[in-house]
């Protein structure tokens, strides 16, 4: 069974710079595998923030940005804002699978 | 603007059927190049992937649910639907559908399913 890993949790002071990572239980995460980042916030449905690695979408703030870092699928936040506390969650692409992460709860602190 | 809006049952016995529709706005479900899919979250928990139908009705399930699970699409409503047979109380957990075009990249505001006698 696949499993993707994500911090549990990460704190960051407002004004700050954090990076979450993915990582997959089968190896190196590449483009292939077509990383997406969502932020849920309680209450909340999902909202997409990334997907293909880097890509942005419309409505996506500019101090998120994707990439992959050291084997890992990674969600760089720059310039943390309050409302950026929140659950973010990965997913990955199995060939037709999708797989979701655990989840990294972020405190803005 | 496309909206997914999720409805069905609230309250599932165990053992029996779950059934859910995703109303999709704004959009056609026939359009090609889009999948739509099916997502769920147990209470205080993450995510967990349930399936996806392709437009041309092809689809793919979780494995691990794959024995109980049916996703289809009704092209006249505009609207797919997902049943989940043999229910437990494990299945208890709000139920998300969305689209899959850039990602999953448009998503219904989830529908609450609690299995209990």
């Amino acid at each position: 069974q696949t499993v993707v890993t994500q911090e549990p949790s990460l704190t960051v002071s407002p004004g700050g710079t954090v990076t979450l990572t993915c990582a997959s239980s089968t190896g190196a995460v590449t483009s292939g595998y077509y990383p997406n980042w969502f932020q849920q916030k309680p209450g909340q449905a999902p909202r997409a923030l990334i997907y293909s690695t880097s890509n942005k979408h419309s409505w996506t703030p500019a101090r998120f940005s994707g990439s992959l870092l050291g084997g890992k699928a990674a969600l760089t936040l720059s310039g943390v804002q309050p409302e950026d506390e929140a659950e973010y969650y990965c997913l990955l692409y199995y060939g037709g699978a999708r797989v979701f992460g655990g989840g990294t709860k972020l405190t803005v602190l | 603007q496309l909206q997914l809006q999720e409805s069905g049952s609230g309250l599932v016995k165990p053992s029996q059927t779950l059934s859910l529709t995703c109303a999709v706005s704004g959009g056609s479900i026939s359009s090609g190049g889009y999948s739509w899919s099916w997502i769920r979250q147990p209470p205080g928990k993450g995510l967990e992937w349930i399936g996806y139908i392709y437009h041309s009705g092809s689809t793919y399930y979780n494995p691990s649910l794959k024995s109980r699970v049916t996703i289809s699409v009704d092209r006249s409503k505009n609207q797919f639907s997902l049943k989940l047979s043999s229910v437990t109380a494990a299945d208890t957990a709000v139920y998300y559908c969305a689209r899959g075009g850039d990602g999953l990249d448009y998503w219904g505001q989830g529908t609450l399913v609690t299995v209990s006698s």
